[in-house]
């Protein structure tokens, strides 16, 4: 069964040091979405890809985090410096556009991030 | 952008009976998706169920149903019958037809009592 794949699972860093997560999604998906989840909270978009395009990053703060989908397959999302309060989940989903089937978002194992 | 509210932080329910999970969500669009997803403590969101808001069916996937009612912006889900292995947080999750934007609630913690 195919599954979005994210990488690292964990990662332990300190602050003001960079840190990079990494998403593959499930082939065929055009839409892409980075979630950042605190824990026991629902989670918040970040930024949102159509293919290689941003649809929408409104909620990504920019002065620190970056995000990428070069040939609207894989994705990398960035965080440079690490702050303490990015202390949280990093999801990644994938879905297909439109369409009346196969509506919902698929979503990889996520990364936990440390930031100490 | 839309939002989701899911006013019940906690719910509990005893094993083989039935809860009902509350959201309401404000939208100006006509079409769009709403899910619910689980999230198991510390694995993956999974979907549990889906319903377009152009079907006036309510969704049903064996145990679980829905109570969607557009109008007034509310899908409730219930779990029929409820097990152990349906403790978990519980999302609700709402996805625009028109640019895929997808926001979520903040979630309900399901407890399952033996």
């Amino acid at each position: 069964e195919a599954e979005v794949a994210q990488s690292p699972r964990y990662k332990i860093t300190e602050k003001s040091q960079a840190v990079a997560f990494w998403c593959d999604p499930i082939s065929g998906h055009a839409t892409l979405y980075w979630y950042r989840q605190i824990l026991g909270q629902g989670p918040e978009l970040l930024v949102q890809f159509q293919d290689e395009s941003v649809v929408d990053d409104s909620q990504l703060p920019k002065d620190r985090f970056s995000a990428e989908r070069l040939k609207g397959v894989d994705s990398t999302l960035k965080i440079q410096p690490a702050e303490l309060g990015d202390s949280a989940m990093y999801l990644c989903a994938s879905s297909l556009v439109g369409g009346r089937v196969d509506t919902e978002a698929f979503f990889g194992q996520g990364t936990r991030l440390t930031v100490v | 952008a839309q939002t989701v509210t899911q006013s019940q932080p906690e719910m509990s329910v005893q094993e083989a009976e039935t809860v009902t999970l509350s959201c309401t969500y404000d939208t100006s669009e006509s079409d769009y998706y709403l899910f619910w997803y689980k999230q198991p403590p510390s694995r993956q969101m999974i979907l549990v169920i889906r319903q377009e808001a152009y079907k006036q069916q309510n969704a049903t996937e064996n145990r679980f149903s829905v109570n969607f009612q557009k109008a007034a912006k509310s899908f409730s889900l219930k779990i029929s019958d409820s097990q152990l292995g349906d403790a978990a947080m519980y999302f609700c999750a709402y996805r625009s037809a028109n640019n895929n934007d997808m926001r979520f609630g903040a979630g309900t913690r399901l407890t399952v009592k033996p």
